[in-house]
């Protein structure tokens, strides 16, 4: 079955700039899409098709696509960023979707 | 304004069906790129994508599970079902549902709107 590959954690200070990277052989085909989710709460969609911010979320929340490997990046990281963050795409149907095993971004 | 709601038991016995009702607001499944998806998590794991249901019934399941899944709309009262069979303690987890909408070239919106969620523990 279809794999997206995001590394489990990240880590970085406050103001700096975090990367968080989700692989998958579709990727270069299939659009992606990002989402944070915080304890206890549900996830909420940051990027869709790749680059896209959804409505709302701040513009130090950015994304880039290259190949089989997208990325989000966060400047200037805030506490309140901290959170897990999945990526999610879709088969190369593009019937069945799939999520990264997530990244657990910590802000030292 | 979108809103969505999870309901079901929250405790169901090894190999007994699992019913869960999505009921929505702020959009309608009758309408042309409206769909509804469900997805689980485990406690502590990661997100599974389980199934969607597109404003036209067309369906699609994660093929992993798709033999256990099965997933209906009723539009007259804005609601998503989804039913799973043969529960076991594995399938313990927060099950959501969530909105998506589709553009002219069949692309997806994402998930841009979630509901809370609710746990369902699978034990004897």
């Amino acid at each position: 079955s279809y794999e997206l590959t995001q590394p489990p954690s990240v880590s970085v200070s406050p103001g700096q700039t975090a990367t968080i990277t989700c692989s998958g052989d579709e990727l270069s085909n299939q659009y992606s899409y990002w989402y944070q989710q915080k304890p206890g709460q549900a996830p909420l969609l940051l990027i869709y098709k790749d680059v896209q911010r959804a409505s709302g979320i701040p513009e130090r929340f950015s994304a880039s696509s290259s190949g089989t490997t997208v990325t989000l990046t966060i400047s200037g990281v805030q506490a309140e960023d901290e959170a897990d963050y999945y990526c999610q795409s879709t088969d190369n149907s593009a019937t069945s979707v799939v999520f990264g095993g997530g990244t657990k971004l910590t802000v030292l | 304004q979108i809103t969505l709601k999870e309901s079901g038991p929250t405790l169901v016995k090894p190999t007994q069906t699992l019913t869960l009702t999505c009921t929505f607001s702020g959009f309608s499944l009758s309408t042309i790129a409206e769909g509804v998806a469900w997805i689980r998590q485990p406690p502590g794991k990661a997100l599974e994508w389980l199934a969607l249901i597109y404003w036209n019934d067309d369906k699609a399941y994660t093929p992993s599970l798709k033999s256990r899944l099965t997933i209906a709309k009723d539009t007259s009262k804005n609601r998503v079902v989804l039913t799973m069979t043969n529960l076991d303690p594995v399938d313990t987890a927060t099950y959501y549902c969530a909105h998506f909408t589709r553009d002219a070239s069949g692309w997806s919106s994402g998930h841009d709107y979630w509901g809370q969620g609710t746990l369902v523990s699978v034990s004897s």
